[in-house]
């Protein structure tokens, strides 16, 4: 069974990157069965999908965050990893890792237990 | 964009009563339709995926239902520990999508 591990800096000063990352264990980032990906839910609200990455580096973002937005793989880790460029206290959020499988409907069956992350000078 | 909206966005239901929580799209979905449910300090966990298949594990009182643009998760009999928040989630465009939420508390 895969596990999720997020890790990271708890405290980003605004307009810094704020860089993620996720530690696969039980399974490989290499496998094609998945979407390796990133959500954040930001204090008293709802969720919000960040992206994915897959095949070891094809990538899939949310639009709106697009334009800030960079999830990588390292293979060679076992983790993949999120970097949100030009920080506000708009980002500040509980950010987590899951998998979304890539055949059904792209459910995600597995998360991390979720990192939480202050935006603040 | 595809906007999933969420009815009601809480409810209170006493242990034993049938729950119901609809979820509409702003455009046909097919079935690409998952529920989520959350509790407090946890990360989500998956009920129920394609609009009806109940993921492993889930008890069979969560049911899902609909197609297109409106869909329904059941909870036949509510448990004590069924309270917390749900989510409904699209997967079918290329923007993945969450409605609002669902707080179902005790009452």
């Amino acid at each position: 069974q895969v596990q999720l591990q997020e890790s990271g800096p708890g405290l980003v000063k605004p307009s810094e990157t704020l860089s993620l990352t996720c530690t696969v264990s039980g399974g490989s980032v290499s496998s094609s069965i998945y979407f390796w990906s990133w959500l954040r839910q930001p204090p008293g609200k709802g969720l919000e999908w960040i992206g994915y990455v897959y095949d070891s580096g094809s990538t899939n973002y949310n639009p709106s965050l697009k334009s800030r937005v960079s999830i990588s793989v390292d293979t060679s880790k076992n983790q993949f990893s999120l970097k949100l460029s030009s920080v506000t206290a708009a980002d500040a959020a509980v950010f987590y890792c899951a998998t979304a499988l890539r055949s059904a409907s792209h459910y995600m069956d597995v998360w991390g237990k979720g990192t939480t992350v202050t935006v603040s000078s | 964009d595809i906007q999933m909206t969420q009815s009601p966005s809480s409810l209170s239901a006493s242990v034993g009563d049938r729950v119901t929580i609809t979820c509409r799209a702003s455009q046909s979905i097919s079935n690409y339709l998952n529920w989520y449910q959350q509790k407090p300090g946890e990360a989500p966990q998956v009920l129920i995926y394609a609009a009806s298949s109940l993921q492993s594990g889930v008890p069979s009182r969560f049911s899902g239902s609909g197609s297109a643009t409106d869909f329904t998760l059941t909870i036949s009999s509510l448990q004590p520990e069924d309270f917390a928040t749900y989510y409904c989630q699209e997967t079918y465009s290329i923007s993945w999508t969450f409605g609002q939420g669902t707080k179902v508390e005790i009452k």
